[in-house]
């Protein structure tokens, strides 16, 4: 399996309410970032961690991060329907060179 | 004015053909990359400049070249388009390639399909 998978695959959620998307890795990471990805569009970054961070916040997004047992979670509060999109999680291995690996990603829906 | 811009944003295309697709950014970043991501969403890395140099070459078939005029582009040509070609083909650029510390801004993608 990839380095960076999320789980679940799929999420259909009510406005107003709280999406929690999970990653997991396999080797250990400089960073890991979550970005998120509209229908037709490129990728967005939204959030940084390092390694010798715990959690971090940014407006409604919540990161935590576990490097014990390699995961990390993504939660938005408060959803709303311009929430809806695909959210990646990427890694960057100590030891990958210069390479960001990406998950396949999480779709969330908010439906309004 | 766009970051990150990619050209053409859709192309279709019979096997066997050549086609380019160029990218361009403007955000006086070093690094530039290019992914595919593929029908599973799956956003895989190809290749990476450093201020024209090629820094990563993942297993990706030499019939894909990757060319970096200037580090403000890098564009990338394939040859003997086949049919698992077809993918969604992303153009990113960084500030700088130490560490992966840096966040990526996107293009817009170029959907390739090959009939």
């Amino acid at each position: 399996s990839q380095q960076g998978e999320e789980d679940p695959q799929a999420l259909s959620i009510q406005e107003g309410e709280n999406a929690t998307m999970n990653c997991s890795y396999k080797t250990s990471i400089n960073n890991l970032q979550w970005y998120r990805q509209n229908s037709g569009r490129g990728l967005v970054h939204l959030i940084l961690i390092r390694s010798n961070e715990r959690e971090k916040h940014s407006g409604r997004l919540r990161v935590t991060l576990d490097t014990s047992k390699k995961s990390s979670s993504l939660l938005i509060t408060a959803s709303r329907a311009a929430d809806t999109a695909s959210y990646f999680c990427a890694t960057a291995p100590l030891t990958g060179g210069f390479k960001t690996i990406f998950g396949a990603g999480t779709r969330l829906f908010v439906k309004a | 004015d766009t970051a990150v811009s990619q050209t053409p944003k859709y192309l279709v295309t019979q096997m066997g053909n050549d086609k380019s697709i160029k990218c361009e950014q403007n955000l006086g970043h070093d690094t530039m990359y290019w992914y595919k991501q593929d029908s599973k969403k799956f956003l895989k890395i190809m290749f990476s400049y450093n201020n024209k140099e090629l820094i990563i070459n993942e297993t990706v078939p030499n019939r894909f070249s990757p060319k970096s005029p200037d580090k403000a582009h890098l564009n990338l040509h394939i040859n003997s388009l086949e049919l698992g070609d077809s993918a969604v083909y992303f153009c990113a650029s960084s500030h700088r390639l130490a560490g992966n510390t840096d966040t990526q801004y996107f293009g817009p993608g170029t959907r390739l399909t090959v009939l």
